[in-house]
């Protein structure tokens, strides 16, 4: 079974410039998600897709950062413009959504932003 | 709101056991969870309990949960320098709409 993609595994930027990240959940997970893990910190929820709807974007920052689900399968997360602050791994990860409450998260390796 | 702590680091010698520890506030979780991030990985699910169980085992790893503190701990036996990663304490709350996720604890294998 293929895991979770993301591209790009490393982007170089300068502050005010903008980038997109791209994820590919694994086949039939019908939730997805985009995490923002600061080094040295555990990962923090951006955004929640279950299908192509969003669950829950509460921790978006959404005068820069934009997340959309095409077609409930592949997501893209832009940020638009970048702050340092925003230097960090974009984790995306995606689970089969069973509506148990037990919801297995699978990561994808991540997306290492520099913002300089 | 929400919380998860961990302990950062953990330092252990190869073959002995590693404890690994966690304290939740959300009287409402359901079910909680052990992940381990490998240096440039992503996280990876090791092992889950419902919140009804006090301790499940599976293989090496074997975890306690204690409600009345919120407490959750790993405990890896033989550990190995294999072990030697990043291991995130996790929570989901009623509905299992949103997992959080504690710090980690970094985990040093010494051979």
């Amino acid at each position: 079974e293929a895991g979770v993609a993301q591209s790009p595994r490393y982007k170089i930027i300068e502050k005010r410039q903008s980038v997109a990240f791209w994820c590919n959940p694994i086949s039939g997970h019908a939730t997805l998600y985009w995490y923002q893990q600061i080094l040295g910190q555990g990962p923090k929820l951006l955004i929640q897709f279950q299908n192509n709807g969003v669950v829950d974007d509460s921790q978006l920052p959404k005068d820069r950062f934009s997340a959309e689900r095409l077609k409930g399968v592949d997501s893209t997360l832009k940020i638009q413009p970048a702050k340092l602050e925003d230097s960090a791994v974009y984790l995306c990860a995606s689970s089969l959504d069973t509506g148990g409450g037990n919801e297995k998260l699978f990561f994808g390796s991540g997306t290492q932003l520099s913002v300089l | 709101g929400e919380d998860v702590e961990q302990s950062l680091f953990l330092s252990v010698r190869e073959g002995d056991s590693s404890v690994i520890n966690c304290t939740y506030t959300d009287s409402s979780s359901t079910y909680l969870y052990w992940y381990k991030q490998e240096p440039g990985a992503g996280l990876q699910l090791l092992t889950y309990i419902f919140s009804n169980m006090d301790m499940k085992q599976d293989q090496r790893l074997t975890v306690l949960l204690n409600k009345k503190d919120k407490h959750l701990s790993l405990r890896i036996a033989d550990t190995q320098t294999g072990d030697s990663a990043i291991y995130f304490c996790a929570e989901t709350s009623t509905g299992g709409f949103k997992t959080i996720f504690g710090a980690g604890t970094r985990l040093f294998v010494k051979a």
